[in-house]
């Protein structure tokens, strides 16, 4: 079947890292992506990782990716209040065309 | 800024109506998707268009139905209406439709269905 799980929320202290989790099911994807999506706007890729792959750094976001768990989870160092956001996980679907399945998302919310 | 904008950005309707809602995509972008997202939750794939054509469709009614044209418009049409159906309406466009080809999203419409 096709679902991706994430926790619903989580909250960071300025300047802290924040860990978001997501978990899927289609051992057959090919990538694995993080979006973030602020109020009144759209998605914006943040980063992606091949399956093939352990993990992916970039500037203050790490993805690791535990293939055999379907574990995937997306890593922001010294967390701004610029970061509080939903973050959502997706997962490419490998059935022949470019469709995303995106988690129900995470909301970061980042205090002083 | 992805270069895919939607219209209009908010639309109020009653149920039983019909609506389009219209893309214009990146040129060169020869790939369309539309994404339904209710609220609290992730996007779910409607359709992919590729060249004019439907090439891919999620768990939707095909009272769900779309176009996408030459000039890299597309349009998503919903008929008879239901409260359901309220959501935020997202099209993405890509250079290709193969699997992880980069997807570039609009800030989609937000529907209301009353």
């Amino acid at each position: 079947g096709e679902d991706v799980e994430q926790s619903l929320f989580l909250s960071v202290r300025e300047g802290d890292s924040s860990v978001i989790n997501c978990t899927y099911t289609d051992s057959s994807s090919t990538y694995l992506y993080w979006y973030k999506q602020e109020p009144g706007a759209g998605l914006q890729l943040l980063t992606y990782i091949f399956s093939n792959m352990d993990m992916k750094q970039d500037q203050r976001l790490t993805v690791l990716l535990n293939k055999k768990d379907k574990h995937l989870s997306l890593r922001i160092a010294d967390t701004q209040t610029g970061d509080s956001a939903i973050y959502f996980c997706a997962e490419t679907f490998s059935g022949g065309y470019n469709k995303l399945i995106f988690g129900a998302g995470t909301r970061l919310a980042v205090h002083p | 800024e992805t270069g895919v904008t939607q219209s209009p950005t908010h639309l109020i309707k009653t149920r039983g109506q019909q609506v389009t809602l219209r893309c214009s995509s990146q040129s060169g972008h020869n790939t369309v998707s539309w994404y339904q997202q209710a609220l609290g939750q992730g996007p779910q794939f409607i359709f992919q268009y590729y060249r004019e054509e439907e090439n891919g469709r999620g768990n939707f009614p095909p009272r769900f139905s779309g176009l996408q044209f030459p000039n890299y418009s597309s349009e998503l049409n919903v008929n008879a209406l239901e409260l359901d159906d309220s959501a935020l309406y997202l099209c993405a466009s890509s250079i290709d439709r193969v699997e992880g080809e980069k997807l570039f999203f609009g800030s989609g419409t937000q529907l209301s269905v009353l």
